[in-house]
């Protein structure tokens, strides 16, 4: 079956650097989005890897690793609005997303 | 950037009436629409993909004849809940994506809450 891990929850400091993970088991492979949620608002589109390789997009980055179904979004210099949930969704070989649970991410001062 | 607007914002209405929910994309064109149902504290859960001239592909457990999808142009999508009850209240997104660019990044409106009294 098809499937997207990532963790429920996690906690960092103001102005620290996070790893959000994403494993994913999808029938074919064409692609891997992130999005931010805040809550009771809409997903917005934060990066999206095809090639495996790290993109950076000011604070944050995004890697891939088609071999190993891998990937994470990096968040650096964390600021208090980075608090959201953060959603992994594979694009599977008939361009349907399937996508994670989200990963709520909690940013102490 | 593309750009989704969604309407209305939020909704309150009495068990058993229906009520209509729009989705436009304003600078682009949408060949498919796909609407969304999120509970608190859960993911997206895909409804039914919108195809416009066409009609919409239903995910398995969501009721064709409870939740009705009209694709009329390539830039509006609505889904009305007919006879709507309290445990439809949630939260339905619509997105949509670049015609003919199939990795292209969905954008989302900004959804719509529904409460169901």
């Amino acid at each position: 079956g098809q499937n997207i891990d990532q963790p429920t929850e996690m906690t960092a400091t103001e102005g620290a650097i996070v790893q959000i993970n994403c494993t994913y088991q999808t029938s074919g492979f064409n692609g891997l989005f992130w999005y931010q949620q805040h809550a009771g608002e809409a997903p917005t589109f934060l990066s999206y890897n095809v090639l495996d390789g790290l993109e950076e997009k000011g604070r944050f980055s995004s890697f891939l690793s088609r071999s190993k179904g891998y990937s994470y979004l990096l968040l650096k210099e964390l600021q208090m609005k980075d608090s959201a949930s953060y959603l992994c969704a594979a694009l599977d070989s008939n361009y349907q997303l399937i996508w994670g649970a989200g990963t709520k991410l909690i940013i102490k001062p | 950037g593309a750009v989704v607007s969604q309407h209305p914002s939020r909704v309150i209405c009495k068990s058993g009436t229906s009520v209509k929910i729009e989705c436009r994309s304003l600078d682009f064109q949408a060949t498919t629409m796909f609407w969304y149902r999120q509970f608190p504290k859960q993911s997206l859960m895909l409804m039914a993909t919108s195809n416009e001239g066409s009609k919409a592909t239903y995910e398995q457990g969501v009721e064709k004849d409870k939740f009705l999808i009209n694709h009329a142009s390539l830039t509006l999508s609505t889904l009305t809940v007919t006879s709507a009850h309290p445990e439809d209240s949630s939260f339905y997104i619509c997105s949509a994506s670049l015609t003919g660019v199939e990795n292209s990044p969905l954008h989302f409106g900004n959804g719509t809450r529904l409460t169901v009294t």
